[in-house]
């Protein structure tokens, strides 16, 4: 079990609005900022989102992060066929002393 | 361009070792601590090890501590995992990132890893 919480899909049609959520607990998300990856299929994964909402130079605009006390989101807006991949949360956790990451959200654009 | 390549997996039976490198350029690689992430077939992302910019602060995942051993060399600019005592569950394709800040802004394209008799 992950120490982070996704939920394991998520979907949408194209130009639609997709949020996957990551709940943790105080020693990680509500400590810590939050990364989101997101893994193509067959490719390594690539920094999607820094620091809960810094987009990389590169990531379409798109793409959002936010986070709320031990809870944090990424919002896709006008999805696009391109976007279906995993995705993960990641933060450090100051009680594992070590890097956690969510389970991981299919996003199946439909 | 900042680019991280893997090397060094294989197969290996259990109990045995492998060592894997990271061969980091683009970047002050002496400047940035790094990281091991893992990925077993199907499954997802398990970070493993931190090494700070200049070797002194280490982490250890519970999953490999005591067996694998994280280091670097930035005059050479490259990372290594050393690995021992490996089991049929070590099987996975091994990443390495950057980790700045205990953050993963650029990662290699992996290794894969496979533990079998």
């Amino acid at each position: 079990h992950s120490v982070l919480t996704q939920p394991p899909s998520a979907s949408g049609t194209p130009g639609q609005r997709v949020t996957i959520s990551c709940s943790g607990s105080n020693s990680n998300i509500g400590s810590n900022t939050v990364n989101w990856h997101q893994q193509l299929p067959g490719t390594a994964p690539k920094l999607l989102i820094s620091r809960n909402n810094q987009r990389p130079s590169g990531v379409p605009d798109r793409f959002s992060g936010s986070k709320s006390g031990t809870s944090a989101s990424l919002v896709i807006s006008g999805l696009q066929s391109e976007d279906e991949a995993d995705y993960y949360c990641a933060t450090w956790d100051d009680s594992l002393n070590g890097a956690v990451f969510g389970g991981g959200t299919k996003l199946t654009v439909l | 361009e900042v680019q991280l390549v893997e090397s060094g997996g294989g197969l290996v039976q259990p109990g045995g070792s492998l060592r894997l490198s990271c061969a980091a350029s683009g970047f002050s690689f002496g400047d940035y601590s790094m990281s091991w992430v893992r990925q077993a077939p199907g499954k997802g992302l398990e970070w493993l090890s931190y090494i700070s910019s200049t070797g002194h602060t280490i982490y250890y995942a519970d999953s490999v501590k005591g067996r694998f051993t994280i280091s670097r060399d930035n005059a050479k600019n490259s990372l290594y995992l050393q690995m021992n005592s490996l089991r049929v569950e070590d099987t996975a394709v091994y990443y390495c990132a950057r980790a700045p800040n205990y953050d993963f802004d650029y990662w290699g394209q992996g290794t894969l890893v496979t533990v079998s008799s």
